[in-house]
């Protein structure tokens, strides 16, 4: 348990909706980071929060978007869903920007169909 | 951050010590090797991490060449909860790029009775 929690498990979307997941980080973890995980294959860096500011992103196209609060928790959005967007959605949450150590969420599962 | 290499794939007798191998011969003076495993439908766990010292911590040892071109994690009595794939990855401790991980496919360890 890393005591970073993800909402929800799992997630169908049609083409060309929208769709919000969440992250729950560890109390005191002002930094949160987002990646995309497609099947059989490794994370691959989306984004990176540090005090409700985008610190850093991968690349992703604008339509993925991101928001971080003051309670520890964050939301990763994405506009216009791709077919392509099907994947594991995974947050991990640090100490800081540059912490050796990552935390990471279980995931959402997101199926676009 | 550098690139690194990973067989796809090892087999392990339980109890017996696992040796991950990992290349790197691209990797500059200020990277450190970084591990992290994922169990099957879990989020990535950072198992350890080092410059150019072998380390060691609860979970694993880290050898790490001379010339920092390889490096080897090892687990030292494998168990069957240890069946993962094994991500071996570099960055620089702070600055730059730091802020992201680059995971590459990582090794499927599997662990047999």
């Amino acid at each position: 348990e890393t005591g970073v929690t993800q909402s929800p498990t799992h997630l169908i979307k049609t083409r060309g909706q929208q769709v919000t997941l969440r992250c729950s980080s560890q109390s005191g973890h002002n930094t949160v980071s987002w990646y995309q995980q497609a099947l059989g294959q490794g994370p691959q860096f989306i984004f990176q929060y540090y005090r409700e500011e985008e610190n850093g992103r991968g690349n992703f196209p604008p339509r993925f978007s991101g928001l971080q609060f003051p309670n520890y928790s964050s939301e990763l959005n994405v506009n216009a869903l791709e077919l392509d967007d099907s994947a594991l959605y995974l947050c991990a949450s640090s100490l800081d920007r540059f912490t050796y150590e990552q935390y990471f969420g279980p995931g959402t599962r997101l199926t676009v169909t | 951050d550098a690139k690194t290499t990973q067989p796809t794939s090892m087999d392990c007798a339980e109890g017996r010590a696992a040796n991950l191998p990992c290349n790197h011969s691209t990797i500059s003076g200020n990277e450190y090797v970084y591990w992290y495993r994922q169990i099957h439908s879990q989020g990535p766990q950072y198992i350890i991490h080092g410059l150019k010292n072998n380390e060691t911590n609860e979970m694993a040892s880290l050898i790490i060449t001379e010339d920092r071109k390889s490096s080897t994690l090892i687990l030292p009595h494998a168990t069957l909860r240890d069946t993962a794939v094994y991500y071996c990855i570099v960055r620089v401790e702070s600055g730059g790029s730091n802020y992201k991980l680059t995971f590459g496919k990582g090794t499927l360890l599997t662990v047999n009775p």
